[in-house]
């Protein structure tokens, strides 16, 4: 069974990085399958694709967000991370971090972690 | 982008009833089309993928159609595990959702 879970700080200052760890086990992030990917939500709101990367490191970024991203992937340990710079309030969400396919859409998913921008 | 719309917003439902929740892109999408449950506090799940096929471990109730620009999903007859929002998400020209239907309890 693949399990997802991410990893990072759940508070971030304005026009400072926010800087979130994807550690997937149950299956290899190498497998050249897949695809992964990072999803926010803001409270009470839908969701929103962010970005993607394959074990390749060729990536895919949504060209609506406001905020610089950056997402590479560790297949030594098995991780992929985001970096999401110069944040504001708005970047205030919950992050998921969830494995896809161009067969199977987004399959696995993180159980979220909550990303707060405040001073 | 392609903009994905969902309706209604919100529907009321009797357990046991039958649900149907519809979503229309703005431009086809063939049939890469998903439908996720989400409850309050936990990430989203999967339930259809490729318009139609259930994921694994979905229950028969659970059923999707359409193709290129209108989806439905139904559930045949509601559970109280069932109650949660539901999400369309096209991932034929990069990736977008819906805004969400909320299955609320009549």
């Amino acid at each position: 069974q693949v399990q997802l879970q991410e990893s990072g700080p759940g508070l971030v200052k304005p026009s400072q990085t926010l800087s979130l760890t994807c550690t997937v086990s149950g299956g290899s992030i190498s497998s050249g399958l897949y695809y992964w990917n990072w999803i926010r939500q803001p409270a009470g709101k839908g969701l929103e694709w962010i970005g993607r990367i394959y074990t390749s490191g060729s990536t895919n970024y949504n060209p609506s967000l406001k905020s610089p991203v950056t997402i590479s992937v560790d297949p030594s340990k098995n991780q992929f991370s985001l970096k999401l710079t110069s944040v504001s309030a708005a970047d205030t969400a919950v992050y998921f971090c969830a494995r896809g396919s161009s067969d199977f859409a987004f399959d696995y998913w993180g159980q979220g972690t909550l990303v707060t921008v405040s001073s | 982008e392609i903009v994905m719309t969902q309706s209604p917003a919100t529907l009321s439902v009797s357990p046991g009833e039958r649900a149907t929740l519809s979503c229309r892109a703005s431009q086809s999408v063939s049939s890469n089309l998903a439908w996720y449950q989400q409850k309050p506090g936990q990430a989203p799940r999967l339930l259809i993928y490729g318009a139609s096929t259930r994921a694994t471990g979905i229950p028969a109730r659970f059923s999707g159609s359409g193709s290129g620009t209108e989806f439905t999903l139904t559930i045949s007859s509601l559970q109280s595990e069932d109650f949660a929002v539901y999400y369309c998400h096209q991932y034929n020209n990069w990736w977008t959702f819906g805004q969400g239907t909320k299955v609320e309890i009549k």
